[in-house]
């Protein structure tokens, strides 16, 4: 147990379909991140909330939206996803700069 | 300059053998630089980290060794056992940043 659950773990929807993945975290952090995980590629920082509030959004197509209602949860909105867009997404949180950062196990996402 | 340049791609070790993994940097303003380690089905956990005000630093078999002059770390897995299998991710941020910039990641497997 991470501290950090993810749901769904599994996740298969259509091109024009609209989801949302779901990230809780137990460990009273105040920052979040959204990352995506591809084959044979870097994890990429998507999105970075700090004490709710998005400091980073790392040139991510708009049909991705994230939304961070407090400290604990964070949400990613997908709507009219590419089938490049499949992967798994990755959830953490941290108290802030320069401290570690504590994964969820992702959803595993395809786009059909 | 902000790549994290990771290798080997994949490492095949025997029981209780030596792992090694490098990494190479560009950003001389990175200064803190985590190791992760992820099973399949699992998000990435955090192993071990290290700062550049030292050249190393070891938590049981794990062991960081980092040169700041040639901007390259490395990890070593002493006494490798077929439980360390798994896919391991350097790492590097800068200061004040959230932002962490991932390897490729090097997919270890221990044969008994």
């Amino acid at each position: 147990e991470t501290g950090v659950t993810q749901t769904p773990r599994h996740l298969v929807m259509g091109m024009t379909n609209k989801k949302s993945l779901k990230c809780e975290q137990h460990l009273g952090h105040n920052a979040m991140y959204w990352y995506k995980q591809s084959a044979k590629k870097p994890l990429e920082l998507m999105f970075v909330y700090s004490l709710e509030e998005r400091v980073e959004n790392n040139s991510v197509p708009s049909r991705f939206s994230p939304e961070c209602p407090n400290s604990s949860h964070l949400f990613l909105h997908l709507h009219t996803l590419q089938p490049e867009d499949s992967a798994l997404y990755l959830c953490a949180s941290s108290q802030g700069h320069d401290q570690p950062q504590h994964f969820g196990d992702g959803t595993r996402l395809s786009i059909l | 300059q902000q790549q994290v340049k990771q290798s080997p791609q994949s490492l095949i070790v025997q029981k209780g053998g030596i792992s090694i993994i490098n990494c190479a940097y560009e950003n001389t303003a990175f200064d803190y630089f985590p190791w992760y380690q992820q099973f399949p089905g699992k998000g990435p956990a955090l192993l071990i980290a290290i700062r550049p005000d030292v050249s190393e630093k070891k938590e049981g078999r794990f062991t960081i060794s980092f040169n700041k002059s040639a901007k390259q770390f490395s990890l070593h897995i002493m006494d490798s056992q077929p439980g360390d299998s798994a896919t391991y991710f350097c790492a590097a941020s800068m200061k004040g940043t959230d932002k962490l910039i991932f390897g490729t990641g090097t997919r270890l497997q221990v044969f008994p």
